[in-house]
C-alpha cells in the first residue's frame, strides 16, 4: 500500500511565524518526492522535486528537506506571510510512473 | 501559447451517460496523467500515459477509458457516468525521463457533476 501521509491537516499561523509540515512515505522503491502548493481556485505549481536522500532545497523563505531511509520530508517556511496560505502537497514518485499525492496540509496565515 | 488545458471547465451530466473530458499540452512533454480530487482523499491517480499509444493504471482506475494517440492529447472518458464519479478532474503533464526530476504541469481542473 502506497500511503503518503501529511501533517497537520491544518495549521494556522500568525503573521511572521515560521511553521513546519511533514510528509511521510514508503521508505521502499523510492524515485522521488514532489512538493506542490496549491492555491484556492487555482491549479497545484510545484515548489520542489527531491531525488537523493539528504536533498535540501530552497525557494526564498521556503525549504525542504528529504529522509528516504526512514520515509519523510519536512517543508519549512519562515516568516510566513499571507500569501503563503494555500494547501501544500506532498507526492510521493513510486517506481518513476506512479505518483501518489498525500492529503495536503491546509495553511491559513492571518495579517 | 504554450501549457496544458482542459475542457470543458465545468460539466453537468446524467448518471448511464458518456463524457468525454479533454486535456491538450503544447509541450511535447511525454508523460500526461488523470487525476480526481475529491475532499479527504487529495489527488488521486485514474490513468497515466508515458507516450502516445502507452497508458497504464493508477490507482483508481475502474470506469475510466483514456486513449493516447497524439502525444499532445490524451482524453479521458467516463463511459457511464455515475454519481461517485462527480468530482473535480485535473490533467498533468510532465516531461519524467530523467527518472522523475521534473515536476509536473497542471491544468486548470474540470469540475464534472453527474446528477
Amino acid at each position: 500500500i502506497l500511503n503518503v501521509e501529511q501533517s497537520p491537516q491544518s495549521l494556522h499561523v500568525q503573521e511572521g511565524d515560521s511553521t513546519n509540515f511533514t510528509c511521510s512515505f514508503p521508505s521502499s522503491n523510492f524515485y522521488a518526492l514532489h512538493w506542490y502548493r496549491w492555491e484556492t481556485a487555482k491549479s497545484p505549481e510545484a515548489l520542489f522535486v527531491m531525488t537523493l536522500n539528504g536533498d535540501e532545497k530552497k525557494k526564498g523563505r521556503i525549504s525542504a528537506t528529504l529522509n528516504t531511509k526512514e520515509g519523510y520530508s519536512y517543508l519549512y517556511i519562515k516568516g510566513s506571510q499571507p500569501e503563503d496560505s494555500a494547501t501544500y502537497l506532498c507526492a510521493f514518485l513510486h517506481n518513476n510512473n506512479d505518483m501518489r499525492f498525500g492529503a495536503g496540509t491546509r495553511l491559513t496565515v492571518k495579517p | 501559447d504554450a501549457g496544458i488545458t482542459q475542457s470543458p471547465r465545468y460539466k453537468i451530466t446524467e448518471t448511464g451517460r458518456q463524457v468525454t473530458l479533454m486535456c491538450h499540452q503544447t509541450w511535447s512533454h511525454s508523460y500526461m496523467f488523470w487525476y480526481r480530487q475529491d475532499l479527504g482523499h487529495g489527488l488521486r491517480l485514474i490513468y497515466y500515459s508515458a507516450a502516445a499509444d502507452i497508458t497504464d493504471k493508477g490507482e483508481v482506475p475502474d470506469g475510466y477509458v483514456v486513449s493516447r494517440s497524439k502525444t499532445e492529447n490524451f482524453p479521458l472518458t467516463l463511459e457511464s457516468a455515475t454519481r461517485s464519479q462527480t468530482s473535480v478532474y485535473f490533467c498533468a503533464s510532465s516531461d519524467l525521463r530523467n527518472a522523475g526530476n521534473q515536476p509536473q504541469h497542471f491544468g486548470d481542473g474540470t469540475r464534472l457533476s453527474i446528477l
